[in-house]
C-alpha cells in the first residue's frame, strides 16, 4: 500500500523558515514524480511544487519562486520542502503528494499545518 | 497559465440525483492532462478521474469523466450521501500545474 507521511510543520513567525518532510512508502520511490500542494484555511488547492524522480527538474508556483525549496533523498524515500522567508498568506495544511506533470496525484498524505504569525 | 474556473460554486441536490460540474480552461489542456479530485471536511483529496475519463482505483462507476480542449466535466450518477463534498479538477500537462477553485455539492 502507497503510504505519505507528512511532518514538519508548525508554528514560525513572519521571516522565519521551517522544513516539511514527506516519508514515502509502498512505491519505487525513484521513479516518480513527487509535489507539494496547500490549502489556505477555507479556501482551494494551490500547487506549491514539484520535483522529478531524479531531482534534477524541479519547478515552483510563482508565490513561493526565490523562498522555498522542494528536494529530495531517494535512499532515505524522503521529500522534503525548505521553506524560508514565510509570511502570513504562506498559512496552510501542505500536503505531499504522489504525482506531478503529466501524472495526475494518486496519492496524498494526511497534511501538515503551518501557521506563520507574530 | 492555465486558469481553471469550475460552476457552479455549490451544487444543492438530494441523494439519488445526478450531478454535473463543469471546469472550462482558458486555454486548451494538453494531452487531455486533466483531474478531478473529491475533497471531504477535513482530509485529503482524493483522485477520482485522471486524462479527463480514466477513473482511478477503487473509484465507484457512477462517476465519470468527459471532454477535452478547454472544456471537462464531471458527472455523478444516483448521488450516495458519502458523495457530499468539494470537487476541483487540476490540469497537470504543463507547469505552473493548476486547480479550479472547487465546486461544492451538498444536501438539498
Amino acid at each position: 500500500e502507497v503510504q505519505l507521511l507528512e511532518s514538519g510543520g508548525g508554528f514560525v513567525q513572519p521571516g522565519g523558515s521551517l522544513r516539511l518532510s514527506c516519508a514515502a512508502s509502498g512505491f519505487t520511490f525513484t521513479y516518480f514524480a513527487m509535489t507539494w500542494v496547500r490549502q489556505a484555511p477555507g479556501k482551494g488547492l494551490e500547487w506549491v511544487s514539484t520535483i522529478s524522480g531524479s531531482g534534477g527538474d524541479t519547478y515552483y508556483a510563482d508565490s513561493v519562486k526565490g523562498r522555498f525549496t522542494i528536494s529530495r533523498d531517494n535512499s532515505k524515500n524522503t521529500l522534503y520542502l525548505q521553506m524560508n522567508s514565510l509570511r502570513a498568506d504562506d498559512t496552510a495544511v501542505y500536503y505531499c503528494a504522489w504525482g506531478g506533470l503529466q501524472s495526475a496525484f494518486d496519492v496524498w498524505g494526511q497534511g501538515t499545518r503551518v501557521t506563520v504569525s507574530s | 497559465e492555465i486558469v481553471l474556473t469550475q460552476s457552479p460554486g455549490t451544487l444543492s441536490l438530494s441523494p439519488g440525483a445526478r450531478a454535473t460540474l463543469s471546469c472550462r480552461a482558458r486555454q486548451s489542456v494538453s494531452g487531455s492532462y486533466l483531474a478531478w479530485y473529491q475533497q471531504k471536511l477535513g482530509q485529503a483529496p482524493r483522485l477520482l478521474i485522471y486524462g479527463a475519463s480514466s477513473r482511478a482505483t477503487g473509484v465507484p462507476d457512477r462517476f465519470s469523466g468527459s471532454g477535452s480542449g478547454t472544456d471537462f466535466t464531471l458527472t455523478i450518477n444516483r448521488l450516495e450521501p458519502e458523495d457530499f463534498a468539494v470537487y476541483y479538477c487540476q490540469q497537470y500537462g504543463r507547469s505552473p500545474l493548476t486547480f479550479g477553485g472547487g465546486t461544492k455539492v451538498e444536501i438539498k
